[in-house]
């Protein structure tokens, strides 16, 4: 079975610049997760989306992040501008439970260096 | 809020045991633990779902105290492929929102 799939891998740019990450979940999962881990720090969730609502997003920095779930299946997640303390991973995750209580699935990250 | 976990971290040798703990100010029904290795993403080990619930995964078991909120991961026997950063998460009172704590860094050398 195919893992979560992530792109790009790594990602440097200037700060004011735009960026954007994909991923993929494992086929037939319902929930999807975007986190950010900071180096040295757990990771922490942005955005949750249910096939392709948003569930909660209470911790996503809407003046500049913003994140889409077509037809409940790929996500993106973009942040415009950056800022130097958008550095992190960018892990997204998904789950065949939709109550979200269950196991997640990671993907390998996006390490994000805004200079 | 995000769980307390300690310590932060640890250096074992092959072979030796240890202990990560992790706890909430709030009041718990779950406890979720990962284990991510370095440059790695994080991987599941397990979940508890009831007060005084323990499970295991090879040589690796968990509990859970709900009257404490507090959850412990026991690492028995060490193996060098046991090293890594080890998370707990606890879920929001909707369950559906996971807050992992700082981590506890573990290292096993030979």
């Amino acid at each position: 079975e195919a893992g979560v799939a992530q792109s790009p891998r790594y990602k440097i740019i200037e700060k004011r610049q735009s960026v954007a990450f994909w991923c993929n979940p494992i086929s037939g999962h319902a929930t999807l997760y975007w986190y950010q881990q900071i180096l040295g720090q757990g990771p922490k969730l942005l955005i949750q989306f249910q096939n392709n609502g948003v569930v909660d997003d209470s911790q996503l920095p809407k003046d500049r992040f913003s994140a889409e779930r077509l037809k409940g299946v790929d996500s993106t997640l973009k942040i415009q501008p950056a800022k130097l303390e958008d550095s992190a991973v960018y892990l997204c995750a998904s789950s065949p439970w939709t109550s979200g209580g269950g196991e997640q699935f990671f993907g390998p990250g996006t390490r994000l260096t805004v200079l | 809020q995000q769980p307390v976990q300690s310590p932060q971290a640890v250096i074992l040798r092959e072979g030796e045991d240890a202990v990560i703990n992790c706890s909430s100010s709030k009041a718990l029904y779950s406890v979720h633990w990962y284990r991510q290795k370095h440059g790695e993403a994080p991987v599941f080990l397990m979940i508890l779902l009831k007060g005084g619930e323990q499970k295991g995964h090879e040589k690796i078991s968990a509990s859970f105290n709900e009257k404490k909120q507090q959850s412990s991961l026991y690492l028995t026997a060490s193996q060098l492929s046991y090293s890594g950063t080890y998370f707990c998460g606890t879920p929001n009172n909707a369950g559906n929102m996971l807050t992992f704590g700082g981590g506890t860094r573990l290292m096993v050398k030979p």
